[in-house]
């Protein structure tokens, strides 16, 4: 597609009950971002991958987070055990190389996930 | 470690008008850049115009321009001829220079902006 696409678009999980969000990023994209935003906040960055490799993952708010882009296009962002202060917007973003002024980030148009 | 602050959390302009959204940073690095993006409703995050600190020439994108005071650690966003389409969160952005594994971007709060008919 044209853009970066995310799924679900909406996810209300249980707490307690695990969840996989999606993001295609733009064909050829080399790096990948996964951002958190809470409501009313501004996005705050989750985890990076170059191609495959996730060089960054110092933003997970715990090990209930995970990460994967096994073949360095699609990605999941798999949340276990799922806890009410994970309810956010989940954002996609992906750039042609290494993110810069000259390569800057294409977002998705996130996952909002609710945990009840 | 940066920050980005915006300290507007919601702003209100006629249409046709001009506004100002104000953003302020800081950060130990000579070289970064800036951003400010747009999120409509529809929660995709545009971006609308960008700026590399070591440039002195404030950058400019049709009706969007920005004031950029380096020393002063300000960013702030000019739109002027506000028209109801630019009805949206938008939200300042730090990056640092290439260098480091991951040039992750630091946003802001985010200030809502209403153009009013």
């Amino acid at each position: 597609g044209a853009g970066v696409s995310q799924s679900p678009r909406y996810k209300v999980a249980k707490r307690g009950q695990d969840v996989a969000l999606r993001c295609d990023p733009i064909s050829g994209h080399v790096s990948l971002f996964w951002y958190q935003q809470a409501l009313g906040q501004g996005p705050e960055f989750l985890t990076y991958f170059q191609n495959e490799a996730q060089l960054d993952k110092s933003g997970l708010p715990s090990d209930r987070f995970f990460a994967e882009r096994p073949e360095g296009s699609v990605s999941t962002l798999k949340i276990q055990r799922t806890q009410q202060e994970d309810s956010a917007v989940y954002l996609c973003a992906s750039s042609d190389r290494q993110s810069s002024y000259n390569s800057p980030l294409h977002f998705g148009n996130g996952t909002r996930l609710t945990v009840t | 470690a940066q920050t980005v602050t915006q300290s507007q959390p919601e702003m209100s302009v006629q249409e046709a008008e001009t506004v100002t959204l104000s953003c302020t940073y800081d950060t130990s690095e000579n070289n970064y850049y800036l951003f400010w993006y747009k999120q409509p409703p529809s929660r995709q995050m545009i971006l609308v115009i960008r700026q590399e600190a070591y440039k002195q020439q404030n950058a400019t994108e049709n009706r969007f321009s920005v004031n950029f005071q380096k020393a002063a650690k300000s960013f702030s966003l000019k739109i002027s001829d506000s028209q109801l389409g630019d009805t949206a969160m938008y939200f300042c952005a730090f990056m640092k220079t290439p260098g480091g594994a991951t040039n992750k971007l630091i946003f802001g709060t985010g200030t809502l902006l209403a153009v009013q008919p």
